[in-house]
């Protein structure tokens, strides 16, 4: 079946310019995590949507940065005002939620460089 | 503070040669420890998850453990297509976010 996709895959932008990073989770996945991953770095949590709860922003860097989740499906994740520290590759995960342990799968991740 | 660490940070083998990835951690609560396997530009792909001490789990050349303090990978007689960094993560029993460590880089030479 389909996987978590994301896009654009690749997008170069100028510093101080917004962005948005789009996110389609798996089908039926009611769970919606982003993460950040810079070079040399390991994989940094940013944000985390579970169905109508209200999502966990507690690893968003900065005021620039924010999420949505439309419909309970796609999400966008916004940086307004890019710096050249947030060159990184964004990714998006998605998973069930239950009582069960779910493990989390990822998408290829979109490469935001900042000029 | 929940912390992970993985060691070596960088690991070459030849093939065929067996060895084990380490993964230390300490969290408030553990709901979950997760293996991941990434490959260069692509998403980390789901290998395992691990539960309570004592488990262990296998799939193909790999084998993963875990203990109350930590987790290894083994890799028996590994392949070229082997390589990748292997990423561990745990994930907190109120559930959500991953806390992943730096991972580790697997070279496997022909």
């Amino acid at each position: 079946g389909a996987g978590v996709s994301q896009s654009p895959s690749n997008k170069v932008t100028e510093k101080g310019k917004d962005v948005e990073l789009r996110c389609d989770p798996i089908s039926g996945h009611t769970a919606l995590y982003w993460y950040r991953q810079s070079l040399g770095q390991g994989l940094e949590f940013l944000i985390y949507f579970q169905g109508n709860s209200a999502p966990d922003k507690s690893g968003l860097p900065s005021d620039r940065f924010s999420a949505e989740r439309t419909g309970g499906s796609v999400s966008t994740l916004t940086i307004q005002r890019t710096q050249q520290e947030d060159s990184a590759v964004y990714l998006c995960a998605s998973s069930l939620v239950g009582e069960f342990i779910y493990e989390q799968y990822f998408g290829p991740g979109t490469r935001l460089t900042v000029t | 503070e929940d912390q992970v660490t993985q060691s070596p940070e960088a690991l070459r083998l030849q093939e065929g040669e067996s060895s084990s990835l380490n993964c230390s951690y300490t969290v408030s609560g553990l709901r979950g420890l997760f293996w991941y396997r990434q490959d260069p530009g692509k998403g980390p792909e789901f290998l395992f998850t691990l539960y309570s001490a004592g488990e262990e789990k296998e799939k193909e050349r790999l084998k993963a453990t875990l203990t109350k303090k930590e987790s290894f990978l083994h890799i028996t007689a590994p392949k070229p297509e082997d390589s990748a960094t292997y990423l561990c993560a745990v994930q907190q029993k109120r559930g959500g976010k991953l806390i992943f460590g730096q991972g580790t880089e697997l070279s496997v030479k022909p």
